[in-house]
């Protein structure tokens, strides 16, 4: 079974330029979240969506980040423009919604850098 | 808020050796998973092992378990028979699935490195 898939694994832009992320999940989950880790900390939740609704966003800053899920199945991050306190690496997780608890299953990420 | 605290930045230990990394957690909730997550190079954040806050029962998964303690609020894990690809950072992680919330709290963690 294929895990999580993000592309792409690097990117390295300059500040102001846009940049998106692509992850597809698990086949046949339902829940998506994405995730930034600044260097030595751990992730921390931008947005989580079930099917193609955006449940918990509370966390995005929506002035320059924008996502998508729009058939519920793969999702996009954006950030419009960027700025060099966006260097990090963006995780993207899925699970399946069975019970209270819900393994959520990461992907390798996009480490971005912003110069 | 939930807030998870991994004291330890660093550690090292020889192959084939126990170590433990701990891990507290702050929480008023009184459901809620604990988690340890291993993260190796290559990023891909890996689960470890889990615990029901409802389970007195440590959980314990090969070489690895933990010690909970549910009135202290710690969470730690012990490697035994360490290896070489143990090697990576260690995550402590938390959630509570109460009021429709599923966002886990990571702490910052531990990197362990085993050495030969």
């Amino acid at each position: 079974e294929a895990g999580v898939v993000q592309s792409p694994r690097y990117k390295i832009i300059e500040k102001k330029q846009p940049v998106a992320f692509w992850c597809n999940p698990i086949s046949g989950h339902n829940t998506l979240y994405w995730y930034r880790q600044n260097l030595g900390q751990g992730p921390e939740l931008l947005i989580r969506y079930e099917n193609e609704e955006a449940v918990d966003d509370s966390q995005l800053p929506k002035d320059r980040f924008s996502a998508e899920r729009l058939k519920g199945v793969d999702s996009t991050l954006k950030i419009q423009p960027a700025e060099l306190g966006d260097s990090a690496v963006y995780l993207c997780a899925s699970s399946l919604r069975v019970s209270s608890y819900n393994e959520q299953f990461f992907g390798p990420g996009t480490r971005l850098t912003v110069l | 808020a939930q807030t998870v605290t991994q004291s330890q930045p660093e550690m090292s230990v020889q192959e084939a050796e126990t170590v433990t990394l701990s891990c507290t957690y702050d929480t008023s909730e009184n459901n809620y998973y604990l988690f340890w997550y291993k993260q190796p190079p290559s990023r891909q954040m890996i689960l470890v092992i889990r615990q029901e806050a409802y389970k007195q029962q440590n959980a314990t998964e090969n070489r690895f378990s933990v010690n909970f303690q549910k009135a202290a609020k710690s969470f730690s894990l012990k490697i035994s028979d360490s290896q070489l690809g143990d090697t990576a950072m260690y995550f402590c992680a938390f959630i509570s699935p109460q009021g429709g919330s599923e966002k886990l709290v990571f702490g910052k963690g531990t990197k362990l490195t085993v050495n030969p």
